[in-house]
């Protein structure tokens, strides 16, 4: 059974840069696709990038000067980073499996940015 | 500002059938399959159409997915209130290289 679980701080500060890990189990982050997709409190998905099997990368036009994720293969885990962090980064942050049709999920972490 | 068009509200009474649109562009749903999320309060999405169509296992046959040109839609028939969710389209865009999601619309069971 294919399990994802994100970990990382709960509250960041303005102008910070936020880190989070995603853990797979069940699965090899050598195979597939595996993206972070984020939510701010009330609103809709919002895509921020992904990385797939070859290590190749492709981010959120809206984001991608802010973000970079890599991926451990020997720890199965890929990560987020998200520099410059502000108000509007408030958000619960989700580890995806897939290309659009995300058959995993992780049960997504709350990251709130104040200081 | 969504890539995918999704009107953000739609309702209907027990029993009834409502449909969610979904509206793009030929370099996403043109070209590409369509997937549909269901989202309860607090919870993670979870898939409940993919591939335009396909019902993962454990998913209602009430449910039931369709695409015509750069549209798509999810239909829900004999509504239930354990249906009220928000729910999102989500495809490839072959322009952006990567996947675009529509901003998701809130079903009220009346």
């Amino acid at each position: 059974q294919v399990q994802l679980q994100e970990s990382g701080p709960g509250l960041v500060k303005p102008s910070e840069t936020l880190s989070l890990t995603c853990t797979v189990s069940g699965a090899s982050t050598s195979t597939y696709y595996w993206n972070w997709i984020r939510q701010p409190p009330g609103k809709g998905l919002e895509w921020i990038g992904y990385i797939y099997y070859s290590g190749g990368t492709n981010y959120n036009p809206s984001l991608k000067s802010r973000v970079t994720i890599s991926v451990d293969t020997s720890k199965n885990q890929f990560s987020l980073n998200l520099n410059s962090m502000t108000a509007a980064d408030t958000a619960v942050y989700y580890c995806a499996r897939g290309k659009s049709y995300f058959s995993y999920w992780g049960q997504g972490t709350l990251v709130t940015v104040s200081s | 500002q969504s890539v995918l068009t999704q009107p953000p509200s739609a309702s209907g009474t027990p029993g009834q059938r409502v449909t969610i649109s979904c509206s793009g562009s030929n370099s996403n749903i043109g070209r590409n399959t369509v997937n549909w999320y269901q989202q309860l309060p607090g919870m993670a999405p979870k898939v409940f159409i993919h591939s335009d169509n396909q019902r993962p296992s454990g998913v209602p046959d009430r449910f039931s997915g369709s695409k015509s040109g750069t549209s798509a839609s999810l239909a829900i028939s004999g509504l239930q209130s354990g249906d009220e969710a928000d729910y999102y389209c989500a495809t490839w865009d072959d322009s952006l290289n990567g996947p675009v999601l529509g901003g998701g619309t809130k079903l009220t069971v009346l």
